[in-house]
Parts: C-alpha cells; sequence; structure tokens
C-alpha cells in the first residue's frame, strides 16, 4: 500500500537531548514538509523540500533541523535548543512543491519531554 | 503574508443537523488555492477538496458542499445531515501559486455530533 509513514508513534525525550522523528514516502512524491500542531491550535510548518538535497525554512524552523537525502525520506531532528517541543509533529507529501497540490499525511508523531 | 481564521473553536449538533464550518482567507495573489482537511481522532489528516481562485462554483459531494466566493473571501463548508463519524477537527487551508507554495492552515473548527 501507499502511504506515509511515520514513527514511533509516541516519543519521550529528556530536556537537552536531541530527538529524531522518522518520515518514509512511498509514494514517488518529490514535496516533503513538516509540520507542528499544538492543542487548539492549526498545523505551523517547520520544514518543507521541494527536491532531493534541498530544503527551506518553514514558519517555526528554529530549534529544529532537517536532511532529505534520498527522495523517499525526510527525518525530521528536534534539538535541545527548541524550549518547547511537546507538540504533535505531522510530516505530508506532495507530488511536486506545486500551490495545487494536495498533500498526504502520515499520522503523526506525539513528541513529549519529560 | 496569507493567513487564514476560523473563528468557530468548536461546534456540538445532534445528528441529522446541518452545520456550516466558517473560514476566511487573506492572501495578496491573485492565483491561490483553497483546501479542506478533516482530521479524525486517530491524527492523520485527510484532504477533502481543493479550490482554485478562478472557479467559483460551489462544489457538492454526498452530503458536504463548499461554498467559495471571493468577494467576502470566504470558503465555508457545509455538512448536511451530520452523523456521528462527522465528529472531527475540520481544518481550512490555503496555498498561494507564488511564493513558498505551502499551506497555511486555519486554527480548526471541532465538530462534535451527538447521537
Amino acid at each position: 500500500d501507499g502511504g506515509i509513514t511515520q514513527s514511533p508513534k509516541y516519543l519521550f525525550r529528556k530536556e537537552g537531548q536531541n530527538v529524531t522523528l522518522s518520515c518514509e514516502q512511498n509514494l514517488n512524491h518529490d514535496a516533503m514538509y513538516w509540520y507542528r500542531q499544538d492543542p487548539g491550535q492549526g498545523l505551523r510548518l517547520i520544514y518543507y523540500s521541494q527536491i532531493v538535497n534541498d530544503f527551506q525554512k518553514g514558519d517555526i524552523a528554529e530549534g529544529y533541523s532537517v536532511s532529505r537525502e534520498k527522495k523517499e525520506s525526510f527525518p525530521l531532528t528536534v534539538t535541545s535548543a527548541q524550549k518547547n517541543p511537546t507538540a504533535f509533529y505531522l510530516c505530508a507529501s506532495s507530488i511536486e512543491g506545486l500551490a495545487y497540490n494536495e498533500q498526504f499525511f502520515g499520522p503523526g508523531t506525539r513528541l513529549t519531554v519529560l | 503574508a496569507q493567513k487564514v481564521t476560523q473563528a468557530q473553536t468548536e461546534i456540538s449538533v445532534v445528528e441529522k443537523e446541518d452545520v456550516t464550518l466558517d473560514c476566511v482567507y487573506e492572501t495578496r495573489d491573485t492565483t491561490y488555492y483553497l483546501f479542506w482537511y478533516k482530521q479524525p481522532p486517530s491524527g492523520e489528516l485527510v484532504f477533502l477538496i481543493r479550490r482554485n481562485s478562478f472557479d467559483e462554483q460551489n462544489e457538492i459531494s454526498g452530503r458536504y458542499s463548499w461554498n467559495f466566493q471571493k468577494s467576502t473571501s470566504s470558503f465555508n463548508f457545509t455538512i448536511t445531515a451530520s452523523q456521528v463519524v462527522d465528529s472531527a477537527v475540520y481544518f481550512c487551508a490555503l496555498s498561494e501559486a507564488t511564493g513558498r507554495r505551502a499551506l497555511t492552515f486555519g486554527s480548526g473548527t471541532r465538530l462534535q455530533v451527538q447521537p
């Protein structure tokens, strides 16, 4: 089945630790995105990549880093510099990074900092 | 800068009632795209519809309908004869043809349909 997988579903981190969230897609999509969702709020764009080996900052990139070495993978690292990392993280992809392309979403990773 | 406003934080209806979810947007682009997504309790967003700025025709898909009005910068979503399975958070989103071409989301409306 084609789709987007995110792992793990739940993640607990101690303060001061870096943690990497996985996002893999087998849809052969060029563009991939990371969003953060806080309770009662919409999704905010962290980073996006429209092609392999290239990515751009979104609205809230501080404290996060990404890589796009393979078309199907777009991991997100939450660094210790992120002051309030507890949130629900959603990965998405689209055929191309064009404005009219709908995005397909993964099931999300819920990160909790202890 | 682009912005999407969903003023209704939470709506509660009884099954079989009709309900309309409001969405107001701001953009300087003449070419843009509007989307609605559904987020059920599982968390994964599900795409419902896309509309481009040049197409103001209303659309109906089963019990769902969408009313796009450029004059009021609104893209409202109506569910007719609501069902318990419609309970979810619904997001309206905007993407501009120029610039970063990524989605800007509203804050969402939580719909609860009571049996």
